[in-house]
């Protein structure tokens, strides 16, 4: 079981282009989270989605984000005509248990993927 | 606004002593408390959590401690050692819904040989 996969690891950038970062949930796990750290700072959540669905996106900012886990492949984070304060690491953690019902229940991290934004 | 502090960056122990890391909560909605630990180039991995319903929780060299009235929680490690140190965040939920985790700024914890 190889735990959750993050790609790319590294993501350089110039102002205006697209980021698209890329997670493979633990086997069995169809829930997937995604959750940003900027420098100094602990994580933020950005958006919880199922399979097909997105089920909280709260946290995502409302313009130039946006996420996606299809039914086939790994969960996508599109990042539209980045700026420098998109620089951050960006996490993708999953679980197997519905969460909003369940009582009990953890998330597994990825190692992350370090977006900078030149 | 910081619904979760950890006050200290940094933190550094002797090898065999007792590493206390804190963190303060200000939304009383919290009731799920959870301790990560991470490494450098890593994710951030669940070390141990704890209810409101309890004031404290053991798991080997690992317990946390839960103060409701005070909002704190602290982490206990004894003893420390070398292989501790690492970045360890506080994080709180409302009913523990994964989306609803609100993550500290950590603390960074140095424990010498």
């Amino acid at each position: 079981n190889a735990g959750v996969m993050q790609n790319p690891r590294h993501l350089v950038r110039r102002r205006g282009q697209e980021a698209r970062l890329r997670c493979s949930p633990m086997k069995g796990h169809s829930h997937v989270y995604w959750y940003r750290q900027l420098p100094e700072e602990g994580l933020k959540f950005m958006v919880y989605l199922q399979k097909e669905n997105i089920i909280d996106e709260s946290g995502m900012p409302k313009e130039r984000f946006s996420a996606e886990f299809p039914k086939e492949g790994p969960s996508i984070l599109r990042i539209q005509q980045v700026v420098r304060g998109d620089s951050a690491a960006y996490f993708c953690a999953s679980s197997q248990v519905d969460v909003l019902i369940s009582g009990a229940n953890v998330l597994t991290f990825g190692a992350g993927s370090r977006l900078t934004v030149l | 606004d910081q619904q979760v502090k950890q006050n200290s960056p940094s933190l550094s122990v002797q090898e065999g002593r007792i590493s206390i890391l804190n963190c303060d909560y200000t939304n009383s909605m919290f009731d799920y408390f959870l301790w990560y630990k991470k490494y450098p180039a890593e994710g951030p991995t669940f070390l141990i959590s704890i209810s409101s319903i309890k004031d404290k929780n053991e798991d080997g060299r690992f317990t946390v401690f839960l103060n409701k009235s005070a909002k704190h929680l602290s982490l206990h490690i004894v003893p420390s050692q070398p292989g501790d140190s690492a970045v360890y965040f506080c994080a709180a939920s409302v009913g523990n819904a994964g989306n609803m985790l609100t993550f500290g700024g950590g603390t960074r914890l140095m424990v010498k040989p």
